[in-house]
C-alpha cells in the first residue's frame, strides 16, 4: 500500500521560506511523477507543481517564481519550498502522486493527509 | 490554463434518490490519438485528502461503490450518483490532466436533504 507523509513547520513567518517534505513508503520514488497541492481553509485544490524522480520539475505558472522542488531517491522523499510567503499562502498542503502508464503522468492516485501550514507574524 | 467549471455549487438529495454534479472545461480534454478524455473525479470529505473515484472520465477506481458513474467527453462531463448514501456528503472535485497546470472545478457540495 501507497503511503505518503507530509513533514514540517506548521507556523511560518511572512516574507520566509516554507518548506515541508513528503516521505514516501510502499512504492519507490524512482520512475514516478510526485506532485505537491493546497488548499486554502474551505477552498478548492490548487496544484503548485510536479517532480519525476530524475529532478525534471513542472510548476504552476501562477507559482513559478516562489517554487523549487527536489527529490531524494536515497531517502525516497521529495521536498517543496515556497519562498516570500504571505498570508495567501496559508493552506493545508497535500503531496500525491500521479498515476503513470507508458511513462505518462495523469490523475492523482494517492494523496498524503495534509499538513497545514500558517503564515502569520 | 484549461478552466473547469462544476455546477451546480451545492446541493441536496434525499437517501436514494439520484445526485448530477456537472463539469465543464475551457477547452476540449479528449486526446484524439488515444480516443481518452483526460478527466478525474475526486470525492472529498472533510478533513480528509481527496479520494479519486472516477478516471478517464468514466473507469471506476477499484473499491469504488458502482452507484458512482461518470460520463461525458470533449468538455462536458457527469458525475452522477444513482443513489445518494448517508457517507456520500462530501464535497465532489473534477480535475483535467490533459495539459499542465492540472486545474480542479471549483467543488460540489452534496448533502442530504
Amino acid at each position: 500500500q501507497v503511503q505518503l507523509q507530509e513533514s514540517g513547520p506548521g507556523l511560518v513567518k511572512p516574507s520566509e521560506t516554507l518548506s515541508l517534505t513528503c516521505t514516501v513508503s510502499g512504492d519507490s520514488i524512482s520512475n514516478n511523477y510526485w506532485s505537491w497541492l493546497r488548499q486554502p481553509a474551505g477552498k478548492g485544490l490548487e496544484w503548485i507543481g510536479r517532480i519525476y524522480s530524475s529532478g525534471d520539475t513542472n510548476y504552476n505558472p501562477s507559482l513559478k517564481s516562489q517554487v523549487t522542488l527536489s527529490v531524494d531517491t536515497s531517502k525516497n522523499q521529495f521536498s517543496l519550498k515556497l519562498s516570500s510567503v504571505t498570508a495567501a499562502d496559508t493552506a493545508i498542503y497535500y503531496c500525491a502522486r500521479e498515476a503513470t502508464s507508458v511513462g505518462y503522468p495523469y490523475y492523482f492516485d494517492y494523496w498524503g493527509q495534509g499538513s497545514l501550514v500558517t503564515v502569520s507574524s | 490554463d484549461i478552466v473547469m467549471t462544476q455546477s451546480p455549487d451545492s446541493l441536496a438529495v434525499s437517501l436514494g434518490e439520484k445526485a448530477t454534479i456537472n463539469c465543464k472545461s475551457s477547452q476540449s480534454i479528449l486526446y484524439s490519438s488515444n480516443s481518452k478524455n483526460y478527466l478525474a473525479w475526486y470525492q472529498q470529505k472533510p478533513g480528509q485528502p481527496p479520494k479519486v473515484l472516477i478516471y478517464w472520465a468514466s473507469t471506476r477506481e477499484s473499491g469504488v461503490p458502482d452507484r458512482f458513474s461518470g460520463s461525458g467527453s470533449g468538455t462536458d462531463f457527469t458525475l452522477t450518483i444513482s443513489s445518494l448514501q448517508a457517507e456520500d456528503v462530501a464535497v465532489y472535485y473534477c480535475l483535467q490532466y490533459y495539459s499542465t497546470p492540472r486545474t480542479f472545478g471549483q467543488g460540489t457540495k452534496v448533502e442530504i436533504k
